[in-house]
């Protein structure tokens, strides 16, 4: 069963705009983490945030994790073409078993 | 530094064939995973692997058998292909920290597999 689903599954935005993805989660965890794929590519990792962190930032990329909620946000500001992508949230539970668990996705297009 | 590399890129089975999809990485990597991505369905974990000689089933294991005899590649076998594991194939590795995972994978470009 996936762990993380994100919101939305698919989003359109225009060049320059902030893009806004959304990840809630089920069980507790040890961190959460973002990875982007381009089309028929691996994955990529973006950032990882702990769960005793409630932001992190890297670049254009900001992340919040509420874990009283369960979820996370990632926000892309000032969107370029490259950015096109599809966005995955994984999860690493805090039972120690090493997992990564991915949600099924949101699919970005930013329009030039 | 090649990173993940997965071999083939691309492969057509006949239902009840068997194959192998490789996996090396050249980083020292400690985990490596492997992880089937199917539309509207994420990534979902097959099995994976903490060290050499250690393998584990992930959430979709039944089809699959994996080994690890060395610390750079990671096998994955089909033993009987059915058309269900028409799919794109993912290895990942990472360097685990203080007993968790706690780090980035790191994926190779994928195996897309048709059984027919």
């Amino acid at each position: 069963s996936q762990q993380g689903e994100e919101d939305p599954q698919a989003l359109s935005i225009q060049e320059g705009e902030n893009a806004t993805m959304n990840c809630s989660y089920k069980t507790s965890i040890n961190n959460l983490q973002w990875y982007r794929q381009n089309s028929g590519r691996g994955l990529v990792h973006l950032i990882l945030i702990r769960s005793n962190e409630r932001e992190k930032h890297s670049g254009r990329l900001r992340v919040t994790l509420d874990t009283s909620k369960k979820s996370s946000s990632l926000l892309i500001t000032a969107s370029r073409a490259a950015d096109t992508a599809s966005y995955f949230c994984a999860t690493e539970g805090d039972f120690g078993n090493e997992k990564l668990t991915f949600g099924t996705g949101t699919r970005l297009t930013i329009i030039p | 530094n090649a990173g993940v590399t997965q071999t083939p890129k691309f492969q057509v089975l006949k239902t009840g064939q068997s194959m192998t999809l490789q996996c090396a990485q050249d980083m020292n990597h400690e985990y490596m995973s492997w992880y089937r991505q199917d539309p509207g369905m994420g990534l979902r974990l097959i099995h994976y692997s903490v060290g050499a000689g250690i393998t584990d089933q992930g959430e979709v294991p039944n089809g699959y058998n994996v080994s690890r005899s060395t610390t750079e590649d990671f096998p994955l076998r089909l033993l009987s292909a059915a058309p269900s594991q028409t799919s794109v194939y993912f290895c990942a590795s990472s360097y685990p920290r203080g007993g968790l995972l706690d780090s980035p994978l790191h994926f190779g470009n994928g195996t897309r597999l048709t059984v027919t």
